[in-house]
């Protein structure tokens, strides 16, 4: 079946850049998503790739897609205090025209000063 | 403009209680779907509607029931509440399937059964 996997914790310090790296099984998934969840907040979109681009920017965001090896990742560049909260990878799942998401178990990022 | 909107913000049941959990979205969403957040574990889709008056299991539908009356609202409910329904819930909604559309979440639910 579907599944998305991330690991569950990185620490960086301000300034520096961090990597959040997930992987899915899905090869036929069509969008991937990365998600930011403050404490105590829903969820909110960050970004998100086509299946068909290796890669797209976004102000200090960088997505990578690697299609073969079925892995994503989110780079955020010069990691300020704020960027401190949970992470999620996302795809587009199910069968048919749903709009499903499989999400991934979410990746809390620690940003110390 | 509120988005996505749920009610209550927080609940405590004891085991057997009954409840509903209500989701409104003023943005004339089609799509609408209700999530479980467990730590560890990410969202798992409880049930979801692809329109009034229709609804689908998802991944962890045992326990739960949804209605889906009006466009606009999404009810949750939970017959017979048990410990391990204890959870955040956070519902969702999305206008279009096409291109990157995004799925808007309310800000969650939290449940605690005794």
């Amino acid at each position: 079946g579907e599944d998305v996997e991330q690991s569950l914790f990185l620490s960086v310090r301000e300034g520096d850049s961090s990597v959040i790296n997930c992987t899915y099984t899905d090869s036929s998934s069509t969008y991937l998503y990365w998600y930011k969840q403050e404490p105590g907040a829903g969820l909110q979109l960050l970004t998100y790739i086509f299946s068909n681009m290796d890669m797209k920017q976004d102000q200090r965001l960088t997505v990578l897609l690697n299609k073969k090896d079925k892995h994503l990742s989110l780079r955020i560049a010069d990691t300020q205090t704020g960027d401190s909260a949970i992470y999620f990878c996302a795809e587009r799942g199910g069968s048919g025209n749903t709009g499903k998401l499989i999400f991934g178990q979410g990746t809390t990022l620690q940003v110390k000063p | 403009n509120a988005g996505v909107t749920q009610t209550p913000k927080f609940r405590v049941l004891k085991t057997g209680q009954s409840m509903t959990l209500l989701c409104a979205q003023d943005m004339n969403h089609e799509y609408m779907y209700w999530y479980r957040q467990d730590p560890g574990m990410g969202l798992r889709l409880i049930h979801y509607s692809v329109g009034e008056g229709t609804t689908a299991k998802g991944e962890v539908p045992d326990g739960y029931n949804v209605s889906r009356l009006k466009k606009q609202n999404f009810l949750l409910g939970l017959e017979s509440a048990a410990p391990s329904q204890t959870s955040v819930y956070f519902c969702a909604s999305s206008y279009t399937l096409s291109g990157g559309e995004t799925q808007y979440f309310g800000p969650g639910t939290r449940l605690l059964v005794l």
